[in-house]
């Protein structure tokens, strides 16, 4: 099983501030990597796919980077709506998510 | 616009069996692979099972193979998650999940709302 580890797990920050989220793959899981967002209450929500492919809708703010084993969620000028919990999660093997980090205020 | 529906969901008692239901409405159903996907309360999400679009295929968890079983009916664009002998780590919100690909490759690009179960005595 590919383990997946996140960091920061708590970011606190403040609205048009840049928040970077970290993910961390125990082997490579080439560019098979995925961004979810997920707020109190809700469904999660397909972010970014394959790395740096943002999903239908999602605002340019939102990039992806990385390969290998280390991959980077970027949010250029967070605003009040993307304060929420974020996965990562491969497809390189079996499906496996991060435990998230939360974008807190 | 994709529209994800479970139910199915309730409390149970340890030991018993519970039959989850997904349909699926705003796309072709029969030509995307399905998934389940769940969350224990306050915790993460975790993979549970896969069907591909031809029930041809299909994948489970390892915490969750011998006890679960996974199917669809592509006439009524319905998914199915049948949970036998429930322990209380089954405890969770389970999802339904559309591929993002007809093919199937793990990424879920549409989510139901989820449905609770809760398995204790």
């Amino acid at each position: 099983e590919i383990v997946l580890t996140q960091s920061p797990a708590t970011l606190s920050l403040s609205p048009g501030e840049r928040a970077t989220l970290s993910c961390r793959a125990s082997q490579s899981v080439g560019n098979y990597l995925a961004w979810y967002q997920q707020k109190n209450g809700q469904a999660p929500r397909l972010l970014i796919y394959d790395t740096f492919n943002r999903a239908t809708g999602v605002p340019a703010r939102f990039r992806g980077s990385g390969s290998g084993t280390d991959f980077t969620l970027t949010i250029s000028g967070l605003e009040p709506d993307d304060f929420a919990v974020y996965y990562c999660q491969q497809r390189s093997n079996w499906p496996t998510f991060g435990p998230g980090t939360k974008v807190d205020i | 616009e994709v529209q994800l529906g479970e139910s199915g969901g309730g409390l149970v008692q340890p030991g018993r069996s519970l039959r989850l239901s997904c349909a699926a409405s705003g796309f072709t159903f029969s030509d995307y692979a399905m998934h389940w996907v769940r969350q224990a309360p306050g915790k993460g999400l975790e993979w549970v099972s896969s069907i591909s679009w031809s029930s041809t295929s299909v994948d489970y968890a390892d915490s969750v193979k011998g006890r679960f079983s996974i199917s669809r009916d592509n006439a009524k664009s319905s998914l199915y998650l049948q949970m036998d002998s429930l322990r209380g780590d089954d405890t969770a919100i389970y999802y339904c999940a559309k591929d993002r690909i007809a093919a199937g490759g793990f990424t879920f690009d549409s989510w139901g709302q989820g449905t609770l179960v809760t398995v204790s005595s």
